[in-house]
């Protein structure tokens, strides 16, 4: 398996676009995760899902972000409007219900100017 | 919810010495804590976890030890190299998330 893949590795566009980060999880893997890396707040839990539902959603910081999971090969997270405070590291991971093992992608670097 | 605490947050050691993280969590109902290592432009990855019912564990050069009572756990990775290397998280759970600590950036010198 190639892993947790996520596109773009690296997006740089300015405030008040839209932003679309995408990510296919381990085949197989009926859990996943969205996080955000900062230098000031470490590693965030934003949203996951389960068998492609929303569970728990309480780490997503406004109505500017909406994550989605349409089936079990893929994921989005957006942000509508973007703003510079959004720029960080983006992360998707996965694993398997009963395993605590989580997977992580390579992550998309996002800046918004 | 849970509260992880992880220190130093830098450590400066000497390729061939040990070197030691230490994290502190809240809730007493965490039961699974794992060790991430992150590489520069990398995603986190597992390199050794524990469970609430063992006290150690041991995975070649690495360790790791819990206190379920003082509700802390350590890293120890000993004859570190230069591969060592890179950004350390600790994480506790007690289901599903995990909540990481803040992490330590490890540099071992040659």
């Amino acid at each position: 398996d190639a892993g947790v893949i996520q596109s773009p590795r690296h997006e740089v566009t300015e405030m008040g676009q839209e932003v679309t980060l995408r990510c296919k999880p381990i085949s197989g893997h009926d859990y996943l995760f969205w996080y955000r890396q900062t230098m000031m707040r470490g590693l965030e839990l934003l949203i996951y899902f389960n068998n492609n539902v929303p569970i728990d959603d309480s780490g997503m910081p406004e109505d500017r972000f909406s994550a989605k999971m349409p089936n079990a090969s893929f994921s989005t997270l957006k942000i509508q409007p973007s703003e510079p405070r959004d720029s960080a590291v983006y992360f998707c991971a996965s694993n398997l219900s009963g395993a605590n093992v989580l997977t992580f992608g390579a992550g998309s670097r996002l800046t918004v100017l | 919810g849970e509260n992880v605490e992880q220190h130093p947050s830098t450590l400066s050691v000497q390729e061939g010495d040990s070197a030691v993280i230490k994290c502190t969590y809240s809730d007493s109902a965490s039961n699974y804590f794992p060790w991430y290592k992150q590489e520069l432009g990398k995603g986190p990855q597992l390199i050794i976890d524990i469970r609430s019912n063992v006290g150690e564990k041991k995975d070649q050069r690495i360790a790791v030890t819990l206190n379920k009572t003082a509700k802390h756990f350590s890293l120890h990775i000993t004859e570190t190299q230069p591969e060592d290397s890179a950004v350390y998280f600790c994480a506790a759970s007690t289901g599903r998330q995990l909540t990481f600590g803040s992490g330590t950036q490890l540099t071992v010198l040659p």
